[in-house]
């Protein structure tokens, strides 16, 4: 059964602190690995893809880099306005559905000015 | 663009009423998803429609229809709810479900509330 383990739960930083979010995955084959962003009552805003071990890709202060087991998203100089729930979620190659996305539970960012 | 929109923002309901949530895009995507998420969960699968014909129903009750019109739109029809139905409902659409760039992207949601 493929599993997504995001850590921590909950992360405070002060605004300027680098840091860094977890997920480690189990998949039988992974198709894709998803990050998104969420905030309160409003849908998942996509962030990035990665395929395969070695990828990385940026976005404004955040990078995301993926290996054989686990994903980080790397958040440099972080903002207030980056205060936000991130999910991942993988797609794995399997012979059922290739629709399905396994998320984790989210890690909570909160920035402090 | 990556949009997909949906309405209502809110509704509230009682348990005996009919009502629908609507979702459009316009990215010429071909899978269609809805997605239930309660607080602080991840979202939940409820459905994917793949070239406008249901592929998966992840044994949901009957009282959630879902119906794909066309390409670029899709509904979700209910009835008879209860409270703990009571969520987020996000669409979500990728280019085909098939392909390997197959990246969802989500709406902003209905927040519904069930009386």
């Amino acid at each position: 059964e493929d599993q997504v383990t995001q850590s921590p739960e909950a992360l405070r930083l002060q605004e300027g602190e680098s840091s860094s979010l977890n997920c480690s995955y189990t998949v039988s084959g992974l198709r894709g690995l998803f990050w998104y962003r969420q905030d309160p009552g409003k849908g998942p805003e996509f962030l990035f893809t990665l395929y395969s071990a070695g990828e990385e890709k940026e976005k404004e202060r955040l990078k995301a880099t993926l290996t054989k087991k686990e994903s980080f998203l790397h958040i440099t100089a972080p903002k207030p306005e980056d205060s936000a729930t991130y999910l991942c979620a993988v797609q794995a190659v399997s012979g059922g559905s290739n629709y399905k996305l396994t998320f984790g539970k989210g890690t909570l960012l909160t920035v402090n000015p | 663009d990556t949009e997909v929109t949906q309405t209502p923002k809110h509704l509230v309901m009682g348990m005996t009423n009919k009502k629908s949530l609507k979702c459009e895009q316009h990215m010429g995507h071909r899978a269609m998803y809805w997605y239930k998420q309660k607080a602080k969960k991840p979202p939940e699968l409820m459905f994917v429609y793949s070239y406008e014909k249901l592929s998966i129903n992840e044994s949901v009750p009957s009282r959630f229809s879902p119906e794909c019109p066309n390409s670029s739109l899709l509904n979700l029809h209910l009835h008879a709810l209860q409270p703990e139905d009571s969520a987020l409902y996000l669409c979500a659409s990728s280019p085909s479900g098939q392909g390997r760039q197959e990246t969802q992207y989500f709406g902003p949601g209905t927040r519904l509330l069930v009386l």
